[in-house]
């Protein structure tokens, strides 16, 4: 069956300090995407990233970095120099191949970044 | 280009009454998704559709349902609220199915 888990429920950490938000999921699929969505306090949901089961590239974008490891079924969410604005509930969620655009969702990291 | 609208943002129902919500997607998008968002189960996937078809549906009562028109604008409804039915109702659009979605601000629905 299709699963996402993010196992850290809360991070705190000091501005400028470097923080990973882990994210396993398992899936029987072999053509499947995975997400990472922000939601600040406001409640929308905010798109980060797409990435397809066949491009284990990893990814940097400014300060966000993603790393995909199909051998261990992880996606690996990656801030250096963290700030306050990336306070948030981070998401990662799984969407299969035959499945449409309908995401498994984890239940969320929730990141609290202190000045 | 204007993001994924929803209406309202804040709902007030009594249990047994049912609420119609809308959603509007980024222009171009043909594909509407629906979540469910609690603190208890997270979010769920409620139904998805393209071109006007529901083309997925989650583990849902049949009193969440839900429709798309031909502008692919999006009505989700529930009927005989329940209290658990309160919750933040997320709508999603995306160009098509499989690509990247972009979500609305929600709407809050409290049943009292």
């Amino acid at each position: 069956a299709q699963k996402v888990t993010q196992a850290q429920t809360e991070i705190s950490v000091v501005e400028k300090e470097d923080v990973t938000l882990d994210c396993v999921y398992e899936t029987r699929d072999t053509t499947y995407y995975l997400f990472w969505y922000k939601q600040p306090p406001s409640g929308e949901l905010v798109f980060l990233i797409r990435r397809n089961s066949f491009d284990e590239q990893n990814e940097i974008s400014g300060r966000y970095s993603w790393n995909f490891q199909k051998s261990t079924s992880s996606f690996n969410f990656t801030i250096t120099a963290s700030q306050v604005v990336d306070s948030a509930v981070y998401f990662c969620a799984l969407s299969e191949g035959q499945a449409g655009t309908a995401l498994i969702f984890g239940k969320g990291t929730t990141l609290s970044v202190s000045s | 280009k204007a993001g994924v609208t929803q209406t309202p943002r804040y709902l007030i129902k009594t249990r047994g009454q049912q609420v119609t919500l809308s959603c509007s997607p980024i222009s171009g998008h043909r594909s509407v998704s629906w979540y469910q968002q609690t603190p208890g189960q997270g979010l769920q996937f409620l139904f998805e559709y393209f071109s006007e078809t529901q083309r997925n549906k989650g583990n849902f009562p049949g009193r969440f349902s839900g429709r798309q028109f031909s502008n692919s604008r999006s009505e989700m409804n529930v009927s005989t609220l329940e209290l658990g039915d309160s919750a933040l109702y997320l709508c999603a659009s995306s160009e098509f199915m499989n690509t990247e979605a972009f979500f609305g601000q929600g709407t809050r629905l409290t049943v009292v």
